[in-house]
């Protein structure tokens, strides 16, 4: 079955920028939207934005300046980042599938990765 | 954009029925997803749509909808059942198709 895998550091210096990819197996990346999400510590899910597989994309308007999603198809891969971070972008980031049959649901998530922004 | 409001926190009995909502414009539009999250875990999907499951998730989950409020019910509550549950939904609020998470709601099971 399909299954994401987030990489990227761990830590990150405040006004830097936050890199992360998220690795696809077991299935193709066509014909899907790939959405990053993030939950701070001890708050709820925030939609960071998603690409479709062919690389048209949508951000949430409170992150807008900052993110860039992109995707490689051939290393069935996707990528976030945000620049210019400070201490409230700490949070674990997930990557997710969302798929489309008429609805719109993410079926399949990676475990998440943690990210700290501290000098 | 539009914004999804959940109760904060909701608490059933063992083996009662327990109704969790999601309320929202954007509802109006689209169907809401339901997501549980335990402690430490990546979300996982319990409802979409009008009311389906995806496979591996119990028939004592459900799901509607009606106007502008979508509900989770869960019929005869296990205590594996506590954890927290989100709702998500697209929203065209901004002439953009993007994506909104309710607040989430922390289910404790009595």
């Amino acid at each position: 079955q399909v299954q994401l895998q987030e990489s990227g550091p761990g830590l990150v210096k405040p006004s830097e920028t936050l890199s992360l990819t998220c690795t696809v197996s077991g299935g193709s990346i066509s014909s899907y939207y790939w959405s990053w999400i993030r939950q701070p510590p001890g708050k709820g899910l925030e939609w960071i934005g998603y690409i479709y597989y062919s690389g048209s994309t949508n951000y949430s308007p409170s992150l807008k300046s900052r993110v860039t999603i992109s995707v490689d198809t051939s290393k069935n891969q996707f990528s976030l980042k945000l620049s210019s971070v400070t201490a409230a972008d700490t949070a674990v980031y997930y990557c997710a599938r969302e798929k489309y049959d008429g609805y719109y649901y993410m079926d399949v998530w990676g475990k998440g990765t943690t990210v700290t922004v501290s000098s | 954009s539009s914004e999804l409001t959940q109760d904060p926190a909701v608490s059933v009995a063992l083996g009662q029925t327990v109704r969790i909502t999601c309320q929202g414009d954007s509802l109006r539009s689209y169907y809401a997803s339901w997501y549980q999250q335990k402690p430490g875990q990546a979300p996982v999907l319990v409802i979409y749509g009008k009311n389906n499951r995806p496979s591996g998730i119990p028939d004592r989950f459900s799901g509607s909808s009606s106007g502008n409020t979508a509900s989770l019910t869960i019929t005869g509550a296990q205590a594996e059942d506590e954890a927290d549950y989100y709702c998500n939904s697209r929203d065209s609020s901004d002439n953009h198709l993007g994506v909104v998470f309710g607040g989430g709601t922390k289910l404790t099971v009595l």
